[in-house]
C-alpha cells in the first residue's frame, strides 16, 4: 500500500517563528489533506489539496503531485498552533505519523 | 456544513461488555464511512470501511467479530466493540467523504476505557 512519511516528527519553535512541515507519499494520489489534531483529539481540516497551492490566513499548503510531496507552511506561529499535524492521502485516507509542533510563548 | 456527529465522546465499560459508537452525517449523505483507531501519541490506523447497505471491508489484522460495523442508512454508521477487554481501550474516530473541494470530515472521536 501507499506509504506516507512526515517530517520532522517533532518541532519546537518560539512564538512568532515560521515553520514548514513536509509530507512525502510513495505513489500518485487522488486526495491529500492536512489536519490539525487538537488536545481533545478533534481533527481539524486545514486543507484539501491534491495539487496546487492554497492559503488560509497564516497557513498555506502546496502539493507537487508529480514529485509526490506536500508542504504545510505556518507563519508567525502562535501557541494555539501547538498540536499534531497530519497529512492523509488517498481514498482510504492513509495517515502519516504526524508532526508534533510545540510553540513556546 | 459537512458535519459528522460522533457519540459518545467517552465511555468507560467493564471487561466482557459491548459498546456501541455511532457516527451520523448531519447535513449530507455518506455512502461510505471510515473507522479509525488511535493509540496515545500515535497516528490514526484505518480499521474498516463501512458501506451503506453492504458488508464492511476490514483492514488486515482487524477482527471482524470483535469490531462489528453496521451502515444501515446513508447517514448512520455504527461500530460495536464486542466483549471488550482492556487492550481495546483506545480513541476511535470515524470519517466520511464530503466531496468536492472539501475532502473528508471527521467525527469528534470516542475515548473508550475498558476496566
Amino acid at each position: 500500500g501507499i506509504q506516507v512519511e512526515q517530517s520532522p516528527p517533532d518541532l519546537i519553535l518560539q512564538e512568532g517563528a515560521n515553520s514548514t512541515l513536509r509530507c512525502n507519499f510513495s505513489d500518485s494520489v487522488n486526495n491529500l489533506q492536512w489536519f490539525h489534531q487538537n488536545p481533545w483529539g478533534q481533527l481539524i481540516n486545514l486543507f484539501y489539496i491534491p495539487s496546487g497551492t492554497k492559503q488560509n490566513g497564516r497557513l498555506s499548503a502546496t502539493t507537487v503531485a508529480t514529485e509526490r510531496y506536500s508542504l504545510l507552511y505556518i507563519s508567525s506561529s502562535q501557541t494555539t498552533d501547538s498540536g499534531v499535524y497530519f497529512c492523509a492521502v488517498d481514498d482510504k485516507i492513509i495517515f502519516g505519523k504526524g508532526t508534533r509542533l510545540h510553540i513556546l510563548p | 456544513g459537512a458535519v459528522v456527529s460522533q457519540h459518545p465522546s467517552w465511555v468507560i465499560c467493564k471487561s466482557g461488555t459491548s459498546v456501541k459508537i455511532e457516527c451520523r452525517s448531519l447535513d449530507f449523505q455518506a455512502t461510505t464511512m471510515f473507522w479509525y483507531r488511535q493509540f496515545p501519541k500515535q497516528s490514526l490506523m484505518l480499521m474498516a470501511t463501512s458501506n451503506e447497505g453492504s458488508k464492511a471491508t476490514y483492514e488486515q489484522g482487524v477482527e471482524k467479530d470483535k469490531f462489528l460495523i453496521n451502515h444501515a442508512s446513508l447517514t448512520l454508521s455504527t461500530l460495536t466493540v464486542t466483549s471488550a477487554h482492556p487492550e481495546d481501550s483506545s480513541f476511535y474516530i470515524c470519517s466520511a467523504r464530503v466531496g468536492g473541494s472539501y475532502g473528508y470530515t471527521f467525527g469528534s472521536g470516542t475515548r473508550l476505557t475498558v476496566v
